[in-house]
């Protein structure tokens, strides 16, 4: 079957770093994705991942390893802006894209 | 681009009753999904269109529910009749031509559905 594998919850300080880590096993993997969602509102594209290696974004990156369908995205300089729900995503085979049931993270002062 | 928009944001209704969902795509998008979010089962995908025309509906729960697609920018999602077990946030999202694989999809909104 499929599946992907996230923390439900975490929290961590303003200020402060945080990984959020993703397992899958899927049919075939074409592709990683991480959104993030705030309380109420949409999913919105943090990023892609396909290779191996480390991707970054100014305060955000995600790495990626397939060989341990492994990923992790890492929040660096944390802001309370930050305190949302991070979702994984795997693209398998038949290029289906299957959703992680995400990560909220809480972020204190 | 006003992004993709929905349709309504907020329904009520009673259980038993025809439900509506609308949804535009970015202009330009040749891919649109359609999504369930609900606590116990995170995000599902119901059903993606290309170019107008459904290639995967396996996501659809049950023949109550059904979506259409008659033109590039405009898509429909029905439940009927309703049961309070569709209770969630149905999500639309589109991506543009190319490789689905890769491109990024762009959601709306979200329509909280309250079936009672």
């Amino acid at each position: 079957g499929q599946n992907i594998d996230q923390p439900t919850e975490m929290t961590a300080t303003e200020g402060a770093i945080v990984q959020i880590n993703c397992t899958y096993q899927t049919s075939g993997f074409n592709g990683l994705f991480w959104y993030q969602q705030h309380a109420g509102e949409a999913p919105t594209f943090l990023s892609y991942n396909v290779l191996d290696g480390l991707e970054e974004k100014g305060r955000f990156s995600s790495f990626l390893s397939r060989s341990k369908g492994y990923s992790y995205l890492l929040l660096k300089e944390l802001q309370m802006k930050d305190s949302a729900s991070y979702l994984c995503a795997v693209i398998d085979s038949n290029y289906q894209l299957i959703w992680g049931a995400g990560t909220k993270l809480i972020i204190k002062p | 681009d006003a992004g993709v928009i929905q349709s309504p944001r907020h329904e009520v209704t009673e259980m038993g009753q025809e439900v509506t969902l609308r949804c535009k795509p970015i202009s330009g998008h040749d891919y649109l999904f359609w999504y369930r979010q609900t606590m116990m089962r995170g995000l599902e995908l119901l059903i993606y269109f290309n170019n107008n025309v459904p290639i995967d509906d396996s996501g659809m729960p049950e023949d109550r529910f059904s979506a259409k697609m008659p033109n590039a920018s405009f898509s429909t999602l029905k439940i009927q009749p309703s049961e309070p077990r569709d209770s969630a946030v149905y999500f639309c999202a589109s991506s543009p031509q190319g490789d689905p694989s890769t491109d990024t999809q762009y959601f709306g909104p979200g329509t909280r559905l309250t079936v009672l």
